[in-house]
């Protein structure tokens, strides 16, 4: 399940399962967004993006969702393996497109 | 895609010393980016490094301590000064855009711990 707490976000889900991460984004005038993997002792690994003019997009059994109108993306990632245990970061490029925002990041759990 | 390193990897520094860390990129970069991610935290944004010109920091971060220098398209270094326990976080080099692609990469950062 998925708890909130003063640390960050924990999905766990069991090894073979799909797995949807969640994120709302501020800025409504951001265009472009992109889901980050940071495994531990890493930095950040781009995963897949998606920009304001496509509601989906597929990669390599992810999936992003994007919402505008309630300003949520979503990454979903088939048949979770414990390879994909990390934190995962949503973030948009709302400051005039010079930097990317982050957001909070919600931690991946794959039990065995 | 650009490939980041950083120096050093990891720290232990003693309160009120200073360390300078070092970000080189593998290719040319207009943009280059200083982020601050606490443990368990989300990054957040230092300063923006461009070549030829004054860092740009964000609010609640200054120059005094986190001197920046950006001498060319390839290399920059983050200065963490007069350093306390509540600096103990990961400093994480990034550039970007690049290209078309306009995706942010990220180094693989620098974790310090200030005793």
């Amino acid at each position: 399940g998925e708890s909130v707490g003063l640390h960050l976000p924990t999905l766990s889900v069991q090894e073979g399962d799909n797995s949807i991460i969640n994120c709302a984004y501020s800025n409504s005038a951001s265009d472009y967004f992109i889901w980050y993997k940071q495994e531990s002792g890493k930095g950040p690994q781009f995963i897949i993006d998606i920009r304001s003019n496509m509601d989906k997009r597929q990669g390599q059994r992810v999936t992003v969702l994007l919402n505008k109108t309630v300003k949520h993306l979503s990454l979903q990632i088939a048949a979770t393996q414990p390879g994909d245990s990390a934190v995962y970061f949503c973030a948009e490029n709302g400051n005039y497109g010079q930097n990317f925002v982050f957001g909070p990041g919600t931690r991946l759990s794959v039990l065995p | 895609s650009a490939v980041i390193s950083q120096k050093p990897s990891r720290d232990i520094c003693q309160r009120g010393t200073s360390l300078t860390i070092q970000c080189q990129v593998d290719s040319q970069v207009t943009m280059m980016f200083w982020y601050r991610q606490q443990p368990g935290q989300s990054l957040t944004l230092i300063a923006t490094a461009n070549q030829g010109s004054e860092a740009t920091y964000e609010s609640g971060f200054v120059i005094d301590k986190f001197p920046i220098s950006r001498p060319n398209l390839t290399f920059s270094t983050l200065t963490v000064s007069n350093m306390s326990p509540e600096d103990s976080s990961i400093y994480l080099c990034s550039v970007g855009p690049t290209g078309a692609g306009e995706t942010q990469y990220f180094g693989p950062g620098t974790r310090l711990l200030v005793l």
